[in-house]
C-alpha cells in the first residue's frame, strides 16, 4: 500500500526566501508522485509530477521537486518565495496511472512580507 | 482549456433532500472515474471508484446506499448524495483516468456542499 508524509503541517517563510516542502512515500513499486496546490476555496491545480526519467521535476510557478529513491523523497522547492504563493500544498502518490491517488495531510505555506 | 468539468461549483441544500453531482471528460473517454471528497482543513479522502458501465467500489466507511455513483458512459459520471446531512458539507472533487493519458493527473475543479 502507498502512504505519503508531509512533514510539517505549516510552513512559514519570509518573501524571496527558499521555500521547502518536505514529503516522504512509502510504495512497494516505482511510484508516480505528484505536487499540488489549492488556494482557498479552490480546486486542486498540479504543479508537477514525476513518473519515470529525469528525477528533477519542473513545474509552474517556479517550483522544482526531485525524486530520490534511496531517501523514498519527493520535496518541492522554490529558490524565492511571492506573496502569492501562500496556499496549502499537497504531495500525492500512485502506483500507476490507473489507480487512485493517495495523498498527504497538505502543507500550508504562508509567506510574509 | 479544461479537460474536466463539475456541475454545480457550489450548492447549498436543506437536511434530508439529495443532490446531483455531475463530472464530465471533456476531450478524453475516462474509463475510470474517481470521487474524492475534502472536509475543511483537511485532505482528499477517496470515496470510491467506479468503472464504466459497472457498480462502483467503495471505500471503507462511506455509505454505498448514501453516496450513489453512476458511470453509464465514458464522459459522465454522476455523484448523488441522498438525505443528506450537515455532516456531507464537504468538497467533492472528480478524478477520471484517462486511458490514453495515463500518466496526467486531471481534477474536476470540485463541488462544494453545504448541507443546512
Amino acid at each position: 500500500a502507498q502512504s505519503v508524509t508531509q512533514l510539517g503541517s505549516h510552513v512559514s517563510v519570509s518573501e524571496g526566501a527558499l521555500v521547502l516542502l518536505r514529503c516522504n512515500y512509502s510504495s512497494s513499486v516505482p511510484p508516480y508522485l505528484f505536487w499540488y496546490v489549492q488556494y482557498p476555496n479552490q480546486g486542486l491545480q498540479l504543479l508537477l509530477k514525476y513518473t519515470t526519467g529525469a528525477t528533477l521535476v519542473k513545474g509552474i510557478n517556479g517550483f522544482e521537486a526531485e525524486f530520490k529513491k534511496s531517501e523514498t523523497s519527493f520535496h518541492l522547492t522554490k529558490p524565492s518565495a511571492h506573496m502569492s504563493d501562500a496556499a496549502e500544498y499537497f504531495c500525492a502518490v500512485t502506483p500507476s496511472g490507473n489507480t487512485p491517488l493517495v495523498f498527504g495531510k497538505g502543507t500550508r505555506l504562508s509567506v510574509i512580507a | 482549456g479544461a479537460v474536466v468539468s463539475q456541475h454545480p461549483s457550489w450548492v447549498i441544500c436543506k437536511s434530508g433532500t439529495s443532490v446531483k453531482i455531475e463530472c464530465r471528460s471533456l476531450d478524453f473517454q475516462a474509463t475510470t472515474m474517481f470521487w474524492y471528497r475534502q472536509f475543511p482543513k483537511q485532505s482528499l479522502m477517496l470515496m470510491a471508484t467506479s468503472n464504466e458501465g459497472s457498480k462502483a467500489t467503495y471505500e471503507q466507511g462511506v455509505e454505498k446506499d448514501k453516496f450513489l455513483i453512476n458511470h453509464a458512459s465514458l464522459t459522465l459520471s454522476t455523484l448523488t448524495v441522498t438525505s443528506a446531512h450537515p455532516e456531507d458539507s464537504s468538497f467533492y472533487i472528480c478524478k477520471p483516468f484517462f486511458q490514453d493519458r495515463q500518466e496526467t493527473q486531471y481534477f474536476g475543479p470540485g463541488t462544494r456542499l453545504l448541507v443546512l
